[in-house]
């Protein structure tokens, strides 16, 4: 299995911040990662995959990057609609999801 | 747009078959995609269960395939999951979803349905 693992837990930040996530995987994806957004009760959407793509109809503030072991999400200017919580998935090898990172009002 | 909408028991008694239903609108699921399952919990996290293509393909989670099926009824444009026996450990909120083609990503997701296991 390849085991992935998000930082922070927990993000505390403001309107107007740059933010970013760390997904690490226990070994190589390539770039086959994918970020998603869930807000509290919905189900999660699809923000980038291919480590760098974003999908059709996300904002651009949102980014990715990386390869193999270690990627990001950055969100270049937090809005109110962002404080939610965010995944990454790998699916080089079946698929696994990280843990979550909850972006919270500070 | 594609919807996605899960149905089913929402209480399964341990060591019973957890059986879902997904309902797919406004798009065939005899087109180029996947279908798939994945459920949530609070200590688990996203857990991805199986996807299908027309049931030419299934994939299964390893660590659940021994006690899982998928099936497809294109008539009905339905997919479903049948888990079982099942214990507390798989009380979650389970989503189906549409899985592309190339590059395993979930673009639509349904809204999901609470499953609990007691007795």
């Amino acid at each position: 299995d390849i085991q992935m693992t998000q930082s922070p837990s927990t993000l505390s930040a403001s309107v107007g911040d740059r933010v970013t996530i760390t997904c690490r995987a226990s070994r190589s994806l390539g770039v086959w990662l994918a970020w998603y957004q869930q807000r509290p009760g919905k189900a999660p959407e699809l923000l980038i995959y291919d480590a760098s793509i974003l999908e059709a109809g996300v904002p651009s503030r949102f980014s990715g990057s990386g390869s193999g072991t270690e990627f990001t999400l950055t969100i270049s200017s937090l809005q109110p609609d962002d404080f939610a919580t965010y995944y990454c998935q790998q699916y080089s090898d079946y698929s696994t999801f990280g843990q979550g990172t909850r972006v919270e009002i500070k | 747009q594609v919807q996605l909408q899960e149905s089913g028991p929402g209480l399964v008694k341990p060591s019973e078959t957890l059986s879902l239903t997904c309902t797919v609108s406004d798009y065939s699921i005899s087109s180029d995609y996947y279908w798939g399952w994945i459920r949530q919990t609070p200590g688990k996290g996203l857990e991805w269960i199986a996807s299908t293509y027309r049931s030419e393909i299934t994939f299964y989670n390893p660590s659940l395939k021994s006690r899982l099926s998928m099936s497809v009824d294109t008539s009905k444009n339905q997919f479903s999951l049948n888990l079982g026996p099942v214990t507390a450990a798989d009380t979650a909120i389970y989503h189906c979803a549409r899985r592309r083609m190339s590059g395993s990503v979930f673009d639509y997701w349904g809204p999901g349905i609470l499953v609990t296991v007691s007795s």
